[in-house]
C-alpha cells in the first residue's frame, strides 16, 4: 500500500535560517511520481515539483532544494534563508502510476517563519 | 490561463440539509478530481474522472455524496443529508492526462469551506 509520512507537523524558524521538511514515503511499486504542494493561509495548494521514481538527481530552484534518495524513500524539501511569505502547510504526495491517478497526500508540515 | 475555479467559497448548513459544490477545470483538462480536506490534515480523495466517466470513488460515501462532471467540463459534489463531520474544505483538483507532459501535475482550487451545524 502507498504512504507519506511527514513526521514534522510543526516548524518555526527565523527568518534567513535554514529549514529542511522531511518526507517519507512506501509503495511497491517501481514507476511513481513525488510532489511537494504548498498551502498559504489562503487555502489554494500551490504546485512545487514533480519528480519521477527513476530521476534521482537533486534540484535547485531559487531558494528551494529537493534531495530524492530512494535508498531511503525519502524526499526532502529544504528552503534556504527563510522568508515570511514561505510561512504556509507544505504537503509531500505520492502519486503511483500503475493505479492510476490517485495522489496519496502526507499529514502536511505546517512552517512558520518568524520576523 | 485560468485556474481552477470553485464555488461557493464559503457555506454554512444544518446537520441533514443539502449541498452542492461547483467546480470548473482548467481548459483541456481531461481529469478532475474532488478532495475533501479537514482541518489539520492532508486532502483525501473522493472521486476522479476521466472525462466524464468515473475512475475511482472508493472513498466517496456513496449513502449521501455524489458527484457528476457535465459533458466532462464541470463538475458538482452534491452533500444529502449532511452531517457535523462533513465540515471541512472541499477541494477540486484537475489535470492532464497520461502520456502529456504535464501527468500526475494537479492543479487546486481555492476550494469550498464547509461548515455543518
Amino acid at each position: 500500500a502507498q504512504k507519506v509520512t511527514q513526521a514534522q507537523t510543526e516548524i518555526s524558524v527565523v527568518e534567513k535560517e535554514d529549514v529542511t521538511l522531511d518526507c517519507v514515503y512506501e509503495t511497491r511499486d517501481t514507476t511513481y511520481y513525488l510532489f511537494w504542494y504548498k498551502q498559504p493561509p489562503s487555502g489554494e495548494l500551490v504546485f512545487l515539483i514533480r519528480r519521477n521514481s527513476f530521476d534521482e538527481q537533486n534540484e535547485i530552484s531559487g531558494r528551494y532544494s529537493w534531495n530524492f534518495q530512494k535508498s531511503t524513500s525519502s524526499f526532502n524539501f529544504t528552503i534556504t534563508a527563510s522568508q515570511v511569505v514561505d510561512s504556509a502547510v507544505y504537503f509531500c504526495a505520492l502519486v503511483d502510476t500503475n493505479t492510476g491517478n490517485q495522489f496519496y497526500f502526507g499529514t502536511g508540515t505546517s512552517l512558520t517563519v518568524i520576523p | 490561463e485560468a485556474g481552477v475555479a470553485q464555488s461557493p467559497r464559503y457555506k454554512i448548513i444544518e446537520k441533514r440539509q443539502s449541498v452542492a459544490f461547483w467546480c470548473n477545470p482548467i481548459s483541456g483538462h481531461a481529469t478532475l478530481y474532488w478532495y475533501q480536506q479537514i482541518l489539520g490534515q492532508g486532502p483525501k480523495l473522493l472521486i476522479q474522472f476521466q472525462n466524464n466517466g468515473v475512475v475511482d470513488d472508493s472513498q466517496l460515501p456513496k449513502d449521501r455524496f455524489s458527484a457528476e462532471r457535465l459533458k466532462g467540463v464541470d463538475s458538482t459534489l452534491k452533500i444529502q443529508p449532511a452531517k457535523l463531520e462533513d465540515s471541512a474544505v472541499y477541494l477540486c483538483a484537475s489535470s492532464l492526462g497520461r502520456g502529456t507532459s504535464g501527468f500526475g501535475v494537479q492543479y487546486f482550487g481555492p476550494g469550498t469551506r464547509l461548515t455543518v451545524t
